[in-house]
């Protein structure tokens, strides 16, 4: 069974400031995909970046990059230039590549909240 | 991705009763989830609708709870019974769009029983 740990329940930044939200995660899987949803208070789930473990570039979509390091099961969300509009719940989460499964295991999620 | 509807978005309901939310998809999926998030937590997933067939429950979640069903590649219902108020919480559905490995979810139910 895969687990995925948020270890910072909240966090708060300044506006156009850069942070960074940490998971780590536990597989014996080899090839997985990682993901991060937001949850602003609106309660929707938004995909915000996706990451195929066989692919050693990190992913990046606009403001928000990620680091990803396989060996360490680590899977970081660096957020760039960051707006008021970021605040949200952010959660990171795992699912397994191949089969007919598509479950995705999730951490507890981290509570971003970005101050003007 | 794939634009998900659910309804209702909200509703408050009396112990006892039982509420059905309704989750549209405009396109084919292959998969559509169910998933509960009571406050402040993280989602759970409650079950796997499968189109034509019984839904596939997650252990604590059985079928005479959560009764669901998909009639076809793009609509499900899940319906929670007897509710009482530890049922208040955001349920979701989520779906995997055809040959794309990723979830997307609806934007969510909010219920609250009293």
């Amino acid at each position: 069974a895969q687990t995925v740990t948020q270890s910072q329940p909240e966090m708060s930044v300044q506006e156009a400031e850069t942070v960074t939200l940490s998971c780590t995660y536990d597989t014996s899987e080899s090839n997985y995909y990682l993901f991060w949803y937001k949850q602003p208070p609106s309660r929707q789930m938004i995909l915000v970046i996706r990451q195929e473990a066989y692919k050693q570039q990190n992913a990046t979509e606009n403001r928000f990059s990620v680091n990803f390091q396989k060996a360490a099961k680590s899977f970081s969300l660096k957020i760039s230039d960051s707006q008021l509009g970021d605040t949200a719940m952010y959660f990171c989460a795992f699912m397994k590549h191949g089969g007919s499964n598509y479950k995705l295991t999730f951490g507890k999620g981290t509570l971003l909240t970005v101050n003007p | 991705s794939a634009v998900i509807s659910q309804k209702p978005s909200r509703d408050i309901c009396q112990r006892g009763t039982s509420l059905t939310i309704q989750c549209q998809v405009d396109s084919q999926v292959t998969m559509m989830f169910w998933y509960r998030q009571q406050p402040g937590q993280s989602l759970t997933l409650i079950a796997t609708a499968n189109q034509g067939s019984e839904a596939t429950y997650e252990s604590g979640f059985v079928i005479d709870k959560f009764p669901i069903s998909r009639p076809n590649l793009t609509f499900s219902t899940l319906t929670v019974s007897n509710m009482s108020p530890e049922d208040s919480s955001i349920y979701l559905c989520s779906v995997v769009p055809q040959e794309i490995d990723t979830q997307y979810f609806g934007p969510g139910t909010r219920l609250t029983v009293l």
